[in-house]
């Protein structure tokens, strides 16, 4: 089945060590957002990929970075882990093009920063 | 900008009861209107859509339509089991736009 795919589900990480999330999709969309999710609030957008283009929202702290290698693949860098940054973090994909607006998410990734 | 409103929760009910989580948004042009469902631990899942007025999205149960004139996007159940406990969300997305806004989630508990 297609799908998105994140690994690891669970992530522990200490305090100021850098930290590589990750994320894969099958569905082949052209678009792929990261998200934070802390105690089920709404996601914030941190950023999104459109191919190759990388949009970062405006309140999204240096911290936090991203890679697409390609189409397939994205990873969340977060180069110094804080307390405030243990969340749940939410990879989606949208097949991108007027009226494909559905976004499909991942199981996400609940960061754990001791 | 465009924005969502839902209903503040939480929501508790009995087995079998009525669900109505209300949802109004604010947006230029036509939106798509979504509801998205999440459980314990996991990501979000698409409950329903509806991408022009008047169109009803439903599943599981689950039913919403899409009114402009309101301009809300209203989730029913005629009668909610225990395993429809979950944090559910409104959120749209304009038509040519990647962009999605959320409202800020709608926790529901059901008991036996």
């Amino acid at each position: 089945d297609a799908m998105v795919i994140q690994n690891p589900r669970y992530q522990v990480t200490q305090f100021g060590k850098p930290v590589t999330l990750s994320c894969s999709q099958t569905l082949n969309h052209n678009v792929m957002y990261w998200y934070q999710q802390k105690s089920s609030q709404a996601p914030k957008l941190l950023f999104h990929y459109y191919d190759k283009d990388f949009n970062n929202e405006a309140d999204t702290p240096d911290n936090f970075q991203s890679r697409r290698p390609n189409t397939s693949f994205c990873f969340l860098d977060i180069r110094s882990p804080g307390l405030g940054d243990a969340a749940m973090y939410l990879c989606a994909t949208l097949a991108g093009g007027p009226g494909y607006n559905e976004q499909f998410f991942g199981p996400g990734t609940r960061l754990t920063v001791l | 900008g465009d924005s969502v409103t839902q209903m503040e929760g939480p929501v508790t009910l009995s087995e079998e009861a009525f669900l109505t989580i209300n949802c109004t948004y604010t947006a230029t042009g036509y939106p798509s209107l979504f509801w998205y469902v999440q459980y314990p631990g996991e990501g979000l899942q698409l409950l329903l859509k509806a991408t022009k007025a008047d169109d009803k999205g439903s599943n599981k149960g689950f039913e919403a339509t899409y009114r402009k004139e309101t301009t809300s996007f209203h989730l029913e159940k005629g009668s909610v089991q225990v395993s429809d406990s979950a944090v559910y969300f409104c959120a749209l997305s304009a038509y040519n736009n990647n962009d999605m806004r959320f409202g800020a989630g709608t926790r529901l508990t059901v008991k036996p």
